[in-house]
């Protein structure tokens, strides 16, 4: 199956300061990247949606000021999370899925960046 | 309001047994339904997805699940399980549209015994 990858694996930073977050598409080329949110125990949030070259859609609820999200090429997207607290400690999971509207569409995930804020 | 439920946070089985994970989900319109699989330090894997026809679908791995609309489940099933299936199972419903936007459920953990 297609692959996505995410770097870092493991983020910490200090309170304050904004971290990068990358997702790449290996072998296949993304017009659509999904970010997700997955708390301890607990189930993926979609975050936001972000197709190939427009602005992303953030779910409700989510800050778009605080999670800068960049869909730049077919094969990478990034989550920036800015002025980091410890709130916003996560695992961030994004996925790619070359959208043509057909059923057989499917969302290829990466292996998720674990981020610790201090 | 759309939802996904996995009533079992946790289920633990012995090599060799079958192994039922419940999926209950609530959804205005016609759902895709999927199962995926989450391994540490790993993606997660799409092991079966429904969107029309049969209701019975087979996945990878030996899964299967089962589409029954009039309880709206979706439950995964595998009649012998391996020690490699201890992981983290998801089940996920989006729209028809398939525009990928997923609603997940918690997750149930499974744990094989030797």
């Amino acid at each position: 199956g297609a692959v996505v990858s995410q770097h870092p694996s493991r983020v910490i930073c200090k309170s304050g300061t904004s971290v990068k977050i990358e997702c790449r598409s290996l072998d296949f080329q993304a017009t659509t990247m999904f970010w997700y949110r997955q708390f301890p125990k607990q189930s993926l949030m979609l975050m936001a949606t972000s197709n190939e070259g427009s602005k992303a859609t953030y779910e409700q609820g989510v800050e778009k000021d605080k999670f800068l999200i960049n869909h730049a090429s077919l094969t990478l997207s990034t989550l920036t999370v800015t002025s980091a607290h410890p709130e916003d400690s996560s695992f961030y999971i994004c996925s790619g899925m070359a959208n043509t509207g057909a059923p057989t569409d499917t969302q290829y995930f990466g292996p998720g960046t674990r981020l610790t804020v201090l | 309001a759309q939802s996904v439920t996995q009533p079992d946070i946790h289920i633990t089985v012995s090599e060799g047994a079958s192994l039922e994970l419940r999926c209950n989900y609530s959804y205005g319109a016609t759902p895709y339904l999927f199962w995926y699989v989450q391994s540490p330090g790993q993606g997660l894997q799409l092991l079966l997805k429904y969107f029309s026809g049969d209701t019975l679908v087979q996945g990878i791995k030996g899964f299967e699940a089962e589409f029954k609309r009039s309880q709206s489940s979706f439950n995964l099933r595998k009649p012998s399980v391996h020690w490699s299936d201890a992981a983290e199972y998801f089940c996920a419903v989006g729209p028809a549209s398939n525009t990928g936007k997923l609603i997940f459920g918690q997750g149930t953990t499974l744990q094989v015994k030797p």
